[in-house]
This record gives structure tokens, sequence and C-alpha cells, in this order.
């Protein structure tokens, strides 16, 4: 199985400061017949199903602001939230879509400092 | 409205069985994969099996397999679970999901394997 390992377990930023959140792969999940990596992030916040954020590493799903960007390739992968809103207070979870069984990481609880 | 809608879950006794349903709204379910993801309550995201759209290709967790089948109905717009020999960790809120990229999700009907 592919262990998706996220960093840090919580992080606490002010209003308007950068959050980044970082995934690590156990193996690639770069799939080299269409350069794609089978990687999506997910917002979860309380009491909420989780929300697509980022899939295909980068591309933001319909509806999501700007301020969310995903970069990365291979095993290491990043979400930044550029300028931290309160709405932004949730569980982050990235995602590997590569291989079965799929696998998320263990999630990331962003709160405002 | 594009929409996915739990159903099915409440209390089991160890060993017992539930079915799962979901179903799908305003979008064409017959032509998406779809999945299982499951949270225990405080936990992360366990994704549980994942379904082809027409049916012919199926796939699931090991820590389910044996015990889960997921299944679909396309005419009724509808994904199942069945769900039998259900253990104390299978207590969760259970989740559908449409595509590869999981990019709907239903808000969850949560079941609990207690005596």
């Amino acid at each position: 199985d592919i262990v998706m390992t996220q960093s840090p377990d919580s992080l606490a930023v002010s209003l308007g400061e950068r959050a980044t959140i970082n995934c690590k792969s156990s193996q690639s999940v770069l799939y080299s017949s269409n350069n794609r990596n089978y990687l999506a992030w997910f917002q979860q916040r309380p009491g909420q199903p989780p929300k697509l954020l980022i899939y295909w590493t980068s591309s933001r799903a319909s509806g999501v602001p700007d301020r969310f960007s995903g970069s990365g390739s291979g095993t290491d992968f990043t979400l930044t939230i550029s300028s931290l809103q309160a709405e932004d207070v949730a569980v982050y979870y990235c995602h590997q879509y590569y291989a079965t069984p799929y696998t998320f990481g263990q999630g990331t609880k962003l709160e405002i400092k | 409205e594009v929409q996915l809608v739990e159903s099915g879950g409440g209390l089991v006794q160890p060993g017992g069985s539930l079915r799962l349903s979901c179903a799908a709204s305003g979008f064409s379910f017959s032509t998406n994969w779809m999945h299982w993801v499951r949270q225990a309550p405080g936990e992360g995201l366990v994704w549980v099996s994942r379904i082809k759209s027409d049916g012919s290709i199926t796939t699931y967790a090991d820590s389910v397999k044996g015990r889960f089948t997921i299944s679909r109905d396309n005419a009724k717009n509808t994904l199942y679970l069945q769900m039998n020999g259900l253990r104390a960790e299978d207590t969760a809120v259970y989740y559908c999901a449409r595509d590869i990229d999981l990019s709907m999700w239903g808000q969850g009907t949560l079941v609990t394997v207690a005596s």
C-alpha cells in the first residue's frame, strides 16, 4: 500500500498569512504515460463531509478560491493557502488515487493563531 | 441539484449485516466510477471500495474484503454497500463519493457496531 504522510499534524496561522501543508508518498504517484500525479487535496470542516480542493496535484476544483494552490511531483507535494481566511479552519487531507487501495494522509488540523 | 444521499446506517450487533444505499441525482451516474470511504469517530479517512461505471470491476480494502460487497443499479441511480460480519472496528460514518478523484461526496451515514 502507498503510505501518505502529512506534515505538520497541526498548524496555527494568523489571518492573512500563508499556510503550507506537506504530503509525502511512500512511492511515486506519477503515471509516466500521461505525466500526471494522481494526488488530490481535501478540506473537511467540522461536521461536514470532505470537499475536493485540488486534483491532479495542482488543478483547483470548481468554486475553490484561488488562494488555494497545489504543487509537487513524484513523492513530495504541498498545499498552500496564500492568505488564510477564517473559513479555512478545517482538517486537510492529501490523497493518492494512483493505485488501490487508495490512501489518505493522516490529516493536518489548521487553526487560527 | 447534483447530489449524493446515503442511507441505511444504524446500530447493529457484532456479526450482523447492514446494507447502505447512495442515491445519486443531477449527473450521469451510469458513467462514473463510485466509491465508499469511511471515517471512524475522531479519525481520518479510509477508502473502502470502488466500482466501475458498468459494475464490471470492483475493488476492496483488505480490511473489508470477503465481508463487504459493493454494487450498483444504474437504472435506479443507486450505489450499494452490503456489509456482513460486522465488527466493532467497522463503526464509522460511511460516505459515497464520485469519480476517480472523489470529486463529490454525500453527507454520510453512521454505522455503529456494538452489543
